[in-house]
């Protein structure tokens, strides 16, 4: 099984200052078709999950610029530039070339 | 957009069988991967198994293999999750998601970011 992982399980941040989380797997989500299959979400309180970025850097429609990944292979990471008292919640990765979600980092402000 | 919504809240016994809906509000799942994920009380997500409606098509983590069926309608407007000898650590809220984008006569589905959830079925396991 690919296992993953992040870093930190917690964080909590000053409004407008910056965050960063890092997601790890133990093998290389690079498939053969070239696509890498790295994705993250997060869930709000009391709500389900919701896709924030797809293949490791597309952000979904809607989601606002400030969210941004990056990585290639094993090594990912989501940034928020400036955090906003909405981005509170649980964010995780997940891999989906056999899919599981890393244990997640929860979010909160100062 | 269609809207995946959830059928109700369950209470099963230890060693009985729980099967939870997920139907297509506004249309069809069709050729969407829907996945079911689950997530016991204050803890994580758990992937549990995926199907492809239109050609029934399903891969499950090997976790629950043997123990879960996903299975679709053949309207491609429901999908089932069927879990078998509930366990205590079943307990838990169950989501269907469907996956951002259609496959075609594949063999095995493959998952691009699942971009459409249901509201949760919470399950709980007690005798």
């Amino acid at each position: 099984d690919i296992v993953v992982t992040q870093t930190p399980l917690s964080l909590s941040v000053t409004p407008g200052q910056p965050a960063s989380i890092s997601c790890k797997s133990s093998q290389s989500l690079l498939d053969s078709d070239g696509m890498t299959y790295l994705h993250w979400y997060l869930q709000k309180p009391g709500l389900p999950p919701q896709l924030l970025i797809y293949e490791v850097s597309k952000r979904v429609s809607g989601v606002p610029d400030r969210f941004s990944g990056s990585g290639s292979g094993t090594d990912f990471t989501l940034k928020i530039s400036r955090v906003e008292a909405e981005d509170v919640g649980i964010y995780y990765c997940m891999q989906t070339i056999q899919p599981t979600f890393g244990p997640g980092t929860k979010v909160d402000i100062k | 957009q269609v809207q995946p919504v959830q059928s109700g809240a369950e209470v099963k016994k230890p060693g009985s069988s729980v099967k939870v809906s997920c139907r297509a509000s506004g249309g069809t799942f069709s050729s969407y991967a829907i996945s079911w994920v689950r997530q016991a009380p204050g803890q994580g997500l758990e992937w549990m198994g995926g199907i492809i409606p239109n050609y029934g098509t399903t891969n499950y983590a090997q976790k629950f293999q043997g123990r879960v069926t996903i299975t679709a309608d053949e309207s491609a407007t429901t999908i089932y999750m069927e879990l078998r000898s509930l366990r205590s650590d079943d307990t838990a809220v169950y989501y269907c998601a469907r996956d951002r984008r259609r496959q075609w006569l594949v063999i095995s589905p493959k998952y691009y970011g699942m971009d459409a959830w249901g509201q949760g079925t919470t399950v709980t396991v007690s005798s």
